[in-house]
């Protein structure tokens, strides 16, 4: 079946840092990725997503490629910020019927000035 | 634009209750999804709901039905609530063309005592 495998958190970085969080997939097929974030207390938040593979997806200085060959969507940002700490989930979900989401573990960012 | 709503936002419930969680999608969407977030894990689809139907199933028992109105609202109903029904329930709205992104509501945060 599809499954989705995170990073192990908990990640804290710096200020101003790189980030970089892994997600690999196991899927059939050519599925969408989708990264989501959730800040405390609240729901999910889309931040980016990629159809296809080769498409890179980008939001608020967040980057991820659809990487086919190597079945990654790995979350990337050049400088992060305080207010960048949440839960960061990886997803896909197959585009034929009903869009059923499958959800990675989720990895906890911590950002320190 | 209002986005997807949900209520009650917390809910406490006793073993071997039975309990409703409710939920409005974003304007123009048609297909709820109801996924259950337990504690440091990523969300777990249960069921999605398109023209008052139930058309896909994730691996959850009986006790958890579902229901949606013609204008497009949800219920999301647990019967004979378990300590590890205790969980932040979330819905996701979103369009039937099956490419259409899921928008996520904040979440109603169920505990069972």
């Amino acid at each position: 079946g599809n499954s989705v495998t995170q990073m192990e958190g908990p990640v804290t970085l710096s200020e101003e840092a790189f980030l970089t969080i892994n997600c690999t997939y196991t899927a059939t097929g050519y599925p969408s990725l989708f990264w989501y974030v959730q800040y405390p207390g609240e729901g999910l938040q889309l931040l980016l997503k990629a159809t296809k593979a080769d498409d890179k997806g980008s939001n608020k200085g967040f980057e991820a490629t659809y990487r086919k060959e190597t079945t990654s969507f790995h979350l990337e940002k050049g400088s992060v910020q305080v207010s960048d700490s949440a839960v960061y989930f990886c997803a896909l979900a197959q585009i034929q019927g009903a869009q059923k989401l499958v959800f990675g573990q989720g990895t906890r960012l911590t950002i320190n000035p | 634009d209002a986005g997807v709503t949900q209520s009650p936002t917390h809910l406490i419930k006793t073993r071997g209750q039975q309990v409703t969680l409710r939920c409005s999608p974003k304007s123009g969407h048609d297909t709820v999804s109801w996924y259950q977030q337990a504690l440091g894990q990523g969300p777990q689809f249960i069921f999605q709901y398109y023209e008052e139907e139930e058309r896909q199933r994730g691996n959850f028992p009986d006790r958890f039905s579902g229901h949606q109105f013609p204008n497009y609202s949800s219920e999301l109903n647990v019967n004979a609530l378990l300590l590890g029904d205790s969980a932040l329930y979330l819905c996701a709205s979103s369009l039937r063309n099956g490419v259409e992104t899921q928008y996520f509501g904040p979440g109603t945060r169920l505990l069972v005592l």
